[in-house]
């Protein structure tokens, strides 16, 4: 059974870093697409980007290239999504996701979320 | 970029079916894919590739694609359909993932 188990709940302030998990299980983590999506309070569903582990392919959103490091390692099929100055509109639920291995296809498999509150 | 428009809002009754449509340019021409996200919980995959289900997904639930819009449908609502349900697809012009807005499925 595919599981992407994600870190707890984070509470931060603005200007503070922050590294959250997701820790996959189940299927060859080297072999599939992992990424983030993010659902700001409220709103829709946004993708953010994501990684290949096998090779440490990186690809993002240009919305949120530059503004957040996305990573994983192997050792631990764990994946990363890391912030290096946390603004009040990075407030949201994080959704670790797999993607299919076709190219174009869906994300198949979805972690239970990570709620990040930054506020002063 | 690529934009998929949806309904804010779709009403049905109980035993009724339901029409969720996602706008786009020539997306007939790409694999849609739905997403239903029930309220406090993940999103779930519903529909991939326009029309197929994953393993445990009732065979209530369809999709198509043609032309400038692809549709989401489901046959025979009951009260746990209420949620939010997202369509997405691949943009190969900037190799970018897209979401629709979102549609919410209320059961009267």
């Amino acid at each position: 059974e595919v599981q992407l188990v994600q870190s707890g709940a984070e509470v931060k302030k603005p200007g503070e870093s922050l590294k959250i998990s997701c820790k996959g299980s189940g299927y060859s983590f080297t072999n599939y697409w992992i990424g983030w999506v993010r659902q700001m309070p409220g709103k829709g569903l946004e993708w953010m980007g994501f990684i290949y582990p096998g090779d440490s392919d990186t690809r993002y959103s240009p919305s949120f290239q530059g503004q957040v490091t996305i990573s994983a390692d192997k050792s631990l099929t764990t994946a990363y999504l890391q912030w290096s100055s946390l603004k009040a509109s990075d407030t949201a639920m994080y959704y670790c996701v797999t993607k299919s291995s076709s190219w174009s296809g869906p994300f198949e498999y979805w972690g239970q979320g990570t709620l990040v509150t930054v506020s002063s | 970029s690529y934009v998929l428009t949806q309904p804010p809002s779709v009403s049905v009754a109980p035993g009724q079916t339901a029409r969720i449509t996602c706008g786009g340019n020539n997306i007939g021409s790409k694999s849609v894919h739905w997403y239903q996200q029930k309220p406090g919980q993940a999103p779930v995959l519903v529909v991939y590739d326009n029309s197929d289900r994953p393993s445990g997904i009732p065979e209530r639930f369809s999709g198509s694609n043609s032309g400038n819009t692809a549709t989401l449908t489901i046959s025979r609502v009951e009260a746990g359909d209420e949620a939010d349900y997202y369509c997405q697809v691949w943009d190969s012009s900037g190799d970018h993932r897209v979401f629709g807005g979102g549609t919410k499925l209320t059961v009267l």
